[in-house]
């Protein structure tokens, strides 16, 4: 089956540092999605990307929809302390009308300093 | 805007048992995901619904099962728990009219077979 290779496991920086994670899969992928995970919670949307070579912004945050189309990669710029928690890719490749399967990278692990 | 709703929020079973969870997605969405978290495999897809028909299934054993009922409501059921079934089960609806792939978590069902 398809698989997403996210990296790094896990980051550890200081406040105001620069983040950046990244996702390759061996397959080709229509969307690609980051999603930030809380304790407790489920995921939440920061970034959709929807063409090859798209590069969107949202606030801090800044993604790319490799050209390739199977890669992807998300930075976080002068990152605050609320940034802590878990970062995921998604990917989706179109399946006859089904929209709602996605699949995820192992996810990025951010603990950020004070 | 309610978001999605998933009850109950934790449960403890022993194995052999069956669950039943259920998932009250956005007012006006119509496709409802379910997918299972679990430290060792991550985020895994188990099956989508619209229309109350299941558009797409992921590769889990036939002991989960689920439904969307008229309204939209979704419920999953796990039968014959296995220990292996300790999960965060979670929900995600989307509406076609808001962007086809953007899914909205619901903050899970935490399921503990003992």
């Amino acid at each position: 089956g398809q698989q997403l290779n996210q990296s790094p496991q896990s980051m550890f920086i200081q406040e105001g540092e620069d983040v950046s994670m990244n996702c390759t899969s061996s397959s080709i992928f229509n969307t690609w999605l980051w999603y930030k995970q809380d304790p407790g919670e489920g995921p939440v949307l920061l970034i959709a990307l929807y063409k090859a070579g798209e590069l969107t912004s949202n606030g801090r945050l800044t993604a790319q929809f490799g050209i390739t189309r199977k890669d992807s990669f998300l930075n976080i710029s002068a990152s605050i302390p609320s940034d802590v928690g878990i970062y995921f890719c998604a990917g989706q490749s179109v399946e006859g009308t089904s929209y709602g399967k996605l699949t995820f990278g192992q996810g990025t692990i951010l603990t950020v300093h004070p | 805007k309610a978001g999605v709703t998933q009850t109950p929020r934790y449960l403890i079973k022993t194995r052999g048992q069956q669950v039943t969870l259920s998932c009250s997605p956005i007012s006006g969405h119509r496709s409802v995901s379910w997918y299972q978290q679990t430290p060792g495999q991550g985020l895994q897809f188990l099956f989508e619904y619209f229309s109350e028909t299941q558009r797409n299934k992921g590769n889990f054993p036939g002991r989960f099962s689920g439904r969307q009922f008229s309204n939209s409501r979704s419920e999953m059921n796990v039968s014959t728990l296995e220990l292996g079934d300790s999960a965060l089960y979670l929900c995600a609806s989307s509406s076609l009219a808001s962007g086809a792939n953007v899914l909205t978590f619901g903050a899970g069902s935490r399921l503990t077979v003992l």
